[in-house]
Order: C-alpha cells, then structure tokens, then sequence
C-alpha cells in the first residue's frame, strides 16, 4: 500500500477484555515500530520490530501487553485484560532501513477506548 | 523524566510571518533529532531532521537550529502559512537505538 495502514481505527471494549490492534507496514519496510499517545502527551514508544524479532520491547508497560511479527511484514498488537488507563491512540510507523537514524512514517493511529 | 521538552504548548502567527517552535533536551546521547508535523485524526508526518554533527539543516520554507552546547534545537517556518496549522513535535533519538523519545507538542496556529 501506499501508506502504514492501521486496524481499527477506533476500538471500545470494556475493561479486562483483550484486544488486537493491527499494522500494515510499507511494503519493503524492515523496521517496524508502535508508540502510543495518550491525551496531551507526545507519542512513546513501545516496541521496535526488525524483520522479524522484537529488537527492543523496553517500552512496553507491562506483561500485558505484547506484540508480534510473524512474518516480518504485519504486525499486531495485543493487550490482555484491559484497563481504563490503556485508553490512549496506538500509532504504528515503519522505516525502510536497518540503521539508526531514519526517519519513520507513521499510520492514523488505533483509538482504543477502555470503558 | 521529560528527556525532550517543548514548553510552549500552543502559538499564534499571522500568515506570512515567521513561526519559532522551540525543544529542549536533557540526555547528551540523543544524536539526532526530528520535527514531526500532526494534524488531527491523522498519523505524525516527518517533516526535518538534524543530525549533531550539524548545527542546520534547511529545506524549503523549514529550517532546523541545533545548539548542542544549550541541548536546544528550534524549528523556523517562514514564511508560516495557514496549512501549517497543526501540531508539531520533536523527537530525539540517541546512537544506535532506533526508539524516538517525543516531547509533548506545541499546537500552532496560522492566521490568515
């Protein structure tokens, strides 16, 4: 596609219910990212995909959430008994190369609502 | 701890005036940096970036300032139009990692 692609765009679910949050990376892209960006606040990062394995999950904020990319091209997001707190817009970006340093393209973003 | 700042959540410019949107950071290991543009219901688009070996970068109506010694970078837009509105952010990165660390923005608004 021409862009990072991200579904759905919007998501409510009700606290402690899981839920998957997909990204479609530019295609040829081998770096993969999700941030998330609560209200007012400026995107932070979760995790770093390269190719395949998860080359730095530090962001992550606990064992709840985890995220995969089995075939180093789509990847999803997912969160285990949600709570009100993981309310907040989850934004994929992909970059086209290996190092350091390149600029990352970023999808619409998925707003998660926890109700 | 906010290692990327920008303190000026909103500003106001008339059409055709320059537009100063500032950053600030605290970790001397960030190694490059970003401005990334973001209109509402819309992904962050890349817009400039700079590395440290570099004190500015141009493009366009954009221009990137880095003073490493104060840890302060600024972008310029001039002249500012009224589809520059939006929301702009910085981001940093440090040698070798690939996570970007963002301030929180500053919303800017062109007047016609």
């Amino acid at each position: 596609g021409a862009g990072v692609s991200q579904t759905p765009s919007n998501k409510v679910t009700e606290k402690g219910k899981y839920v998957e949050l997909r990204c479609d990376p530019i295609s040829g892209h081998t770096a993969l990212y999700w941030y998330r960006q609560s209200l007012g606040q400026g995107p932070e990062f979760l995790i770093y995909f390269q190719g395949t394995g998860a080359a730095d999950d530090s962001g992550l904020p606990n064992d709840r959430f985890f995220a995969v990319r089995p075939e180093g091209s789509v990847s999803t997001l997912k969160i285990q008994r949600t709570e009100r707190g993981d309310s907040a817009v989850y934004l994929c970006a992909s970059s086209p190369r290996q190092g350091a340093n390149t600029e990352a393209f970023f999808g619409q973003g998925t707003r998660l609502t926890v109700v | 701890d906010q290692q990327v700042k920008q303190n000026s959540p909103s500003l106001s410019v008339q059409e055709g005036r320059i537009s100063i949107l500032n950053c600030d950071y605290t970790n001397s290991m960030f190694d490059y940096f970003l401005w990334y543009k973001k209109y509402p219901a819309e992904g962050p688009t890349f817009l400039i970036s700079i590395s440290s070996i570099k004190d500015k970068n141009e493009d366009g109506r954009f221009t990137v300032f880095l003073n490493k010694s104060a840890k302060h970078l600024s972008l310029h837009i001039v002249p500012s139009q009224p589809g520059d509105s939006a929301v702009y952010f910085c981001a940093a990165s440090e040698r070798g990692f690939q996570k970007l660390v963002f301030g929180t923005g500053t919303r800017l608004l062109v007047s016609p």
